[in-house]
C-alpha cells in the first residue's frame, strides 16, 4: 500500500505569510495527487487536483507542484479564512488500489 | 445546488450494525462514483470504500473488508454503507463524497469534488 506522509504536521503563521507543505508517497504516483482544506466542524474541500490543477472557485493563492513522490501546496500569502487543516490524498492505480490521504497539516495563526 | 446529504448515524453497541445513506441531488448521480470517507474524532481522514457508476465495482479499506458494504440505488439517487460487526474503532464521522473521475483507457483521478456535511456513528457499550 502506498503511504503519504506530510510536513510540518503544524506551522503557525501569520496573515500575509507565505505557507508551504510538502506531502510525500512511499512510492511514485506521477502526478495523481490532490490537496484538501477542512475546518473544524466542516466537511473537507477540494483545493488542487492532478498536483497542480486549482478545483473551480479555489483563490489563486492556493498552487500545488510536484510529480512522483515529492508534492508542495503552497499559499502565497496567507488570509484569516486560511486558517485550517490541510491534506494531500492519492490515487495511484486508481480504483482498484484505493484512496490514501496523509496525515494533515494544521495551520494556525502565529 | 450540487448536494449530499448522510443520515442513519447513531450510536450502537459493539458487534452491532448501522446503514448509513447519503442523498445526492443537483446533478447526475448515475455519472459518478462514489465514496465513503470516515474521520475519527481528533484523527484525520480516511478513506473506507468506493463504488463504479453501475455498482459493478467496489473497493474497500483493508479495515473494514468483509463487515461494511458500499452499494447505491441511482433511482433513488442514493448511496448506503451497511456496517456490521462494529468495533470501537469504527467511531467516527462519515462523509460521503463524489468522485471526480475521468476515463478513456485508463482512470483519471481529479479528487472528491463534493462532500456531504457528515453523520456521526460511535460505537460503545
Amino acid at each position: 500500500d502506498i503511504q503519504m506522509t506530510q510536513s510540518p504536521s503544524s506551522v503557525s503563521a501569520s496573515v500575509g505569510d507565505r505557507v508551504t507543505i510538502t506531502c510525500r508517497a512511499s512510492q511514485g504516483i506521477s502526478s495523481w495527487l490532490a490537496w484538501y482544506q477542512q475546518k473544524p466542524g466542516k466537511a473537507p474541500k477540494l483545493l488542487i487536483y492532478a498536483a497542480s490543477s486549482l478545483q473551480s472557485g479555489v483563490p489563486s493563492r492556493f498552487s500545488g507542484s510536484g510529480s512522483g513522490t515529492d508534492f508542495t501546496l503552497t499559499i502565497s500569502s496567507l488570509q484569516p479564512e486560511d486558517f485550517a487543516t490541510y491534506y494531500c490524498q492519492q490515487a495511484n492505480s486508481f480504483p482498484s488500489r484505493g484512496i490514501t490521504f496523509g496525515p494533515g497539516t494544521k495551520v494556525d495563526i502565529k | 445546488e450540487v448536494q449530499l446529504v448522510e443520515s442513519g448515524g447513531g450510536l450502537v453497541q459493539p458487534g452491532g450494525s448501522l446503514r448509513l445513506s447519503c442523498a445526492a441531488s443537483g446533478f447526475t448521480f448515475s455519472s459518478y462514483w462514489m465514496s465513503w470517507v470516515r474521520q475519527a474524532p481528533g484523527k484525520g481522514l480516511e478513506w473506507v470504500a468506493n463504488i463504479k457508476q453501475d455498482g459493478s465495482e467496489k473497493y474497500y479499506v483493508d479495515s473494514v473488508k468483509g463487515r461494511f458494504t458500499i452499494s447505491r440505488d441511482n433511482a433513488k439517487n442514493s448511496l448506503y454503507l451497511q456496517m456490521n460487526s462494529l468495533r470501537a474503532e469504527d467511531t467516527a464521522v462519515y462523509y460521503c463524497a463524489r468522485d471526480a473521475v475521468g476515463q478513456l483507457v485508463d482512470y483519471y483521478y481529479y479528487g472528491m469534488d463534493v462532500w456531504g456535511q457528515g453523520t456521526t456513528v460511535t460505537v460503545s457499550s
